[in-house]
């Protein structure tokens, strides 16, 4: 049973460029949350997708957009990048039914120069 | 404004012995806490959790104890072994009792090294 997998592992872009994260969610599971979590920081909520809409949003700008596919996949893309925006990008899914238990992929690291 | 917090970034402890992680939370919306585990290289693995129903819970080696009155949770690892040694982070939400999943708020974390 394949878990959370995202892609790329790593990633070096420049200040400017725009960027697309993926993330295949663990079988069964219908929604995918995106955290960013940035060095000696504990993850940040980013957003929510269920049913192919954003649920939920947290504090990030409108440079933060995504996307789910209808097989519960998920985008992540950032426009204009800012060297603030290096962090690692983690990507969690879990099922409505369940309560609240969230399994995270191994992440994409993400360097802006 | 950190809603869950973490006040000690690293702890040491020996081999066999009991570790006590703690985790601190203002928020008294919150009604569910998980802690996960994380290694270098790899995303947060989920540990234990408890509802704000509980005062404890229970996995192995692994315990949860929830004070709600001091807005209060730590875990109890025992015994301790080498192979625990990595970063440890509570997270706090609202439960969503088969609605959407609600979004987790992150301690910053603790870094646990187990000495053989």
């Amino acid at each position: 049973d394949a878990g959370v997998t995202q892609s790329p592992t790593h990633l070096i872009k420049t200040r400017g460029q725009q960027v697309t994260l993926r993330c295949s969610p663990k079988s069964g599971h219908d929604t995918v949350s995106w955290y960013q979590q940035a060095l000696g920081q504990g993850p940040q909520f980013i957003f929510q997708y269920y049913e192919e809409e954003e649920r939920q949003r947290g504090n990030f700008p409108d440079r933060f957009s995504g996307h789910q596919f209808p097989n519960y996949s998920s985008e992540l893309n950032v426009n204009a990048l800012l060297l603030g925006d290096s962090a690692l990008y983690l990507c969690a899914s879990s099922y409505r039914g369940l309560i609240n238990i969230q399994y995270f992929g191994a992440g994409t690291r993400l360097s802006v120069l | 404004d950190q809603q869950v917090k973490q006040n000690s970034p690293s702890l040491s402890v020996q081999e066999g012995r009991i570790s006590i992680l703690n985790c601190d939370y203002t928020n008294s919306m919150f009604d569910y806490f998980l802690w996960y585990k994380k290694y270098p290289a790899e995303g947060p693995t989920f540990l234990i959790s408890i509802s704000s129903i509980k005062d404890k819970n229970e996995d192995g080696r692994f315990t949860v104890f929830l004070n709600k009155s001091a807005k209060h949770l730590s875990l109890h690892i025992v015994p301790s072994q080498p192979g625990d040694s990595a970063v440890y982070f509570c997270a706090a939400t609202m439960a969503s009792y088969g609605g959407a999943t609600n979004k987790l708020i992150f301690g910053t974390g603790t870094l646990l090294a187990v000495q053989p």
